[in-house]
């Protein structure tokens, strides 16, 4: 069946600091892939996505590549911001059927 | 405008009582779904609506009952509450099958006593 495995949190930067957030799946065909963020307090927002390989999905700074021979989507940032502080789930479409996959999710924090 | 709402914001009940949530969405989408949040921030899936047919049913307690009465709507009865059903309970929404772009409501903190 399909499943996404992140990285373990809390991952713990400085403000401006690089992010990455590594995301591998393993999914029959070729199934949409997702980045969510969720706030303090909040439900899950959609924060990017990628519908084929080889696309990069884009937004607020972040970006994400779907990478078909690795079967990854790592998330990456070039500076965060204390704003940024939240927990990113990665995800993948459910391929025909209606469940889509979420990654365990990963807690950021970012210090001043 | 809410796109998907849920209610009530905070839950607190004792051991053993009945309560349910309530879930709207006006995105016009025909896909609903239920997932429970623990306090680890995993998300489970508990069940999914299409069009008010019940499509997945994952593995919970027959404690837990949805209801669709259209496809706006998915409401979660949960009866002889335990303190395992602590959590945050999501409801969601999405247009179609492949699961593009998912619309989560705020939560319901459920909190048992």
């Amino acid at each position: 069946g399909n499943s996404v495995t992140q990285m373990e949190g809390p991952v713990t930067l400085s403000e401006e600091a690089f992010l990455t957030i590594n995301c591998t799946y393993t999914a029959t065909g070729y199934p949409s892939l997702f980045w969510y963020v969720q706030y303090p307090g909040e439900g899950l927002q959609l924060l990017l996505k990628a519908t084929k390989a080889d696309d990069k999905g884009s937004n607020k700074g972040f970006e994400a590549t779907y990478r078909k021979e690795t079967t990854s989507f790592h998330l990456e940032k070039g500076s965060v911001q204390v704003s940024d502080s939240a927990v990113y789930f990665c995800a993948l479409g459910s391929g025909g059927s209606y469940i889509p996959t979420f990654g365990r999710g990963t807690s950021l924090i970012v210090h001043p | 405008d809410t796109a998907v709402s849920q209610t009530p914001k905070y839950l607190v009940t004792q051991m053993g009582n009945d309560k349910s949530i309530k879930c709207e969405q006006n995105l016009g989408h025909d896909t609903m779904y239920w997932y429970k949040q623990d306090s680890k921030k995993f998300l489970k899936i508990m069940f999914s609506y299409n069009n008010k047919e019940l499509i997945i049913n994952e593995t919970v307690p027959n404690r837990f009952s949805p209801k669709s009465p259209d496809k706006a709507h998915l409401n979660l009865h949960i009866n002889s509450l335990e303190l395992g059903d602590s959590a945050v309970y999501f409801c969601a929404s999405s247009q179609g099958k492949d699961s593009t772009e998912a619309f989560f409501g705020q939560g319901t903190r459920l909190t048992v006593v």
